[in-house]
């Protein structure tokens, strides 16, 4: 059963760059039958997609965070990984990352998510 | 892009049905089978419990069912549960690799 798990700064200060890492057990980011996103959640607000990479390397991110945001993966790790640069309050977040199934356009796992703080 | 508009919550006794609307545009809803369902218990991570509009995964019940008409996703459970009490969630594709969320809808069983 697959199993994700992110990990970072719980607190980054203001137009800094907030950095997550998400470990992946019992499947490989190598899988070409699923693509590997980060989706945050406001405490007590709603969903916002941030972003997939897909094995190959290639990615889509969510227009709204302005080019700001940028996923990469390391298959020798089986690691995942988000950068949000220029980071304000309105980044604080629950942040989760969580697994899609290829051409499905829905999210099968999801990590236990982590909290960031942008505060200085 | 604007998020897909849920009401912020509904209620129901045990044992009735409740429906949570999603509506979209023309553009997302209305023109993609890719809406899917999740619900969230408070201080846990999303889980899915439809897919493709109205597929439910192995071991999501029953009295979990889901449908669409025109650019309106709607998430029906029936027989209520107070398991069920939870935040609910739509999520539509909307073209260019892009996926949007609803704002959400608080379940209470009364």
């Amino acid at each position: 059963q697959v199993q994700l798990q992110e990990s970072g700064p719980g607190l980054v200060k203001p137009s800094q760059t907030l950095s997550l890492t998400c470990a992946v057990s019992g499947d490989s980011v190598t899988n070409n039958h699923c693509y590997w996103n980060w989706i945050r959640q406001p405490a007590g607000k709603g969903l916002e997609w941030i972003g997939r990479i897909y094995t190959t390397g290639s990615t889509s991110y969510n227009p709204s965070l302005k080019s700001r945001a940028d996923i990469s993966l390391d298959t020798s790790t089986n690691q995942f990984f988000l950068r949000l640069t220029s980071v304000t309050a309105a980044d604080t977040a629950i942040y989760y990352c969580v697994r899609e199934v290829l051409t499905g356009y829905f999210f099968t796992a999801w990590g236990q998510g982590t909290t960031v703080t942008v505060s200085s | 892009q604007s998020a897909l508009t849920q009401p912020a919550s509904v209620s129901g006794s045990p044992g009735q049905s409740i429906t949570i609307s999603c509506a979209g545009s023309s553009s997302d809803v209305g023109y993609y089978n890719l809406v899917s369902w999740y619900q969230q218990h408070p201080g846990r991570a999303p889980k899915l419990i439809i897919s493709e509009v109205h597929k439910r995964p192995s071991g999501v019940s029953n009295r979990f069912s889901a449908s669409k008409s025109g650019s309106t996703a709607s998430l029906t459970i029936s027989g209520l549960q107070a398991e069920d009490e939870a935040d609910y969630f739509c999520c539509s594709y909307m073209g260019n690799s892009i996926v949007v969320f609803g704002g959400g809808t608080k379940l209470t069983v009364l």
